[in-house]
């Protein structure tokens, strides 16, 4: 069965920088397209970002563009969030998700890294 | 942006019927997917394409969507229905994924 697992969380300043990853395992990861999903503390599901599953189409909503950058590693099966300026309003629980091939929606998510920036 | 209205809160006796709205404008003609999170949990499609239930997921859940309204249904509702429910559609203008604000359902 597909398997995702987010990692790479933790605390960090104010401005500062950190990469989160999610590994893939069960399917064939190549022929999906993932996303980033967060959840601030005690609020809902925010998107984050989109790529397709040859990296070609990436997608960032407003409160990342410029700071956020998403990428993957198909040969790895893994997703990667590298997240830079960050702030204090960034500090989440975030979670990689997958599309379903078949309709659009939401089959599978990681088990989800909390951020925490603060100084 | 497309915005997905939701009530904060429901509250449902054991073993009467929950329903949780979800509001956008013509929603109808959109595919609607719903999710379920349990506290400290990723959250768990229970609903998608508007009422198709994912294998596992209990026939005690359906969907509906018409109009400006989708609607999650729960019949029949248990204690471990409590969970906090989001409803899920992709903003055709920007092709991204929009989350209503979600809503808590209390089994009393």
């Amino acid at each position: 069965e597909a398997q995702l697992v987010d990692s790479g969380g933790g605390l960090v300043q104010p401005g500062g920088s950190l990469r989160l990853s999610c590994a893939a395992s069960g399917f064939t990861f190549s022929t999906y397209s993932m996303n980033w999903v967060r959840q601030a503390p005690g609020k809902g599901l925010e998107w984050l970002s989109y790529i397709s599953s040859g990296s070609s189409v990436m997608y960032y909503a407003d409160s990342v563009k410029g700071r956020f950058t998403i990428s993957r590693d198909n040969a790895k099966s893994s997703l990667y969030l590298q997240m830079s300026s960050l702030r204090a309003e960034d500090t989440a629980v975030y979670y990689c998700a997958r599309v379903s091939s078949a309709f659009r929606y939401f089959d599978y998510w990681g088990q989800g890294t909390l951020v925490t920036v603060s100084s | 942006s497309y915005v997905l209205t939701q009530p904060p809160s429901v509250s449902v006796a054991p073993g009467k019927t929950a329903r949780i709205t979800c509001g956008g404008n013509n929603i109808g003609s959109k595919s609607v997917n719903w999710y379920q999170q349990r506290p400290g949990q990723a959250p768990v499609v229970v609903i998608y394409y508007d009422s198709d239930r994912p294998s596992g997921i209990p026939e005690r859940f359906s969907g509906s969507n018409s109009g400006n309204t989708a609607t999650l249904t729960i019949s029949r509702v248990e204690a471990g229905d409590e969970a906090d429910y989001y409803c899920q559609v992709w903003d055709s203008s920007s092709d991204h994924p929009v989350f209503g604000g979600g809503t808590k359902l209390t089994v009393l």
